[in-house]
């Protein structure tokens, strides 16, 4: 069945460490992938996207995100997190562009000042 | 950028009763518009793909008699809980992707927050 797996259900950090978020998927055949954040009270805003080339992907808010096809994943990271960056993180994935996206079941960051 | 529109933002309704939502893509065209529903502290699950002119295509375990959707232009795609109750009350989030563009992602309405009292 495809799935998407994000093993971090709470992170807490403190301002100016290292994130890293992961993700996994279980999906047949090609597969487009995505994170989405979600800040308090706020709608679901792309932080960045994969659908093919460089593996390495660099998003919105000095995010990035790498593909690792033999692996499955997907893993978001951010070298230094800021108290702003508090919110939910959401791993997606779909087949084709414009249809419908599986979801994680989202990791809650929660960054101290 | 592309703009998902969702309204109303919240609502209040008495059970029994009946709530639209409609979703608004306001600078682009959607063929087709999906319809999400989340339950707090939980992630987005699909209740159904919504299709212009034609019916919608709803996931196992979605009631479509309670959840109506009607896709009735390139623009707006509206969802109907019908006969509401208390476990209806969630979060409900609608995505378009631009039919005019290959290789783009769905954009999201900013949801509505449902309660069934």
């Amino acid at each position: 069945a495809q799935s998407v797996s994000q093993h971090n259900h709470h992170v807490i950090l403190s301002e100016a460490a290292s994130l890293e978020l992961g993700c996994n998927y279980s999906y047949g055949g090609t597969v487009n992938l995505f994170w989405y954040v979600q800040y308090p009270g706020q709608h679901l805003q792309l932080l960045l996207k994969y659908f093919s080339g460089d593996p390495l992907v660099k998003g919105i808010k000095g995010f990035e995100a790498e593909f690792i096809k033999s692996k499955f994943s997907f893993n978001l990271r951010k070298p230094s997190v800021q108290w702003s960056d508090t919110a939910e993180y959401f791993c997606a994935v779909n087949g084709q562009a414009g249809t419908a996206l599986i979801f994680g079941k989202g990791t809650t960051l929660s960054v101290s000042s | 950028g592309a703009v998902v529109s969702q309204h109303p933002s919240w609502v209040i309704c008495k059970s029994g009763t009946s709530v639209k939502i409609e979703c608004r893509s306001l600078d682009f065209q959607a063929t087709t518009m999906f319809w999400y529903r989340q339950f707090p502290k939980q992630s987005l699950m699909l209740m159904a793909t919504s299709n212009e002119g034609s019916k919608a295509t709803y996931e196992q375990g979605v009631e479509k008699d309670k959840f109506l959707i009607n896709h009735a232009s390139l623009t707006l795609s509206t969802l109907t809980v019908t006969s509401a109750h208390p476990e209806d009350s969630s979060f409900y989030i609608c995505s378009a992707p631009d039919r005019a563009k290959v290789n783009t992602e769905a954009f999201f309405g900013q949801g509505t927050r449902l309660t069934v009292v």
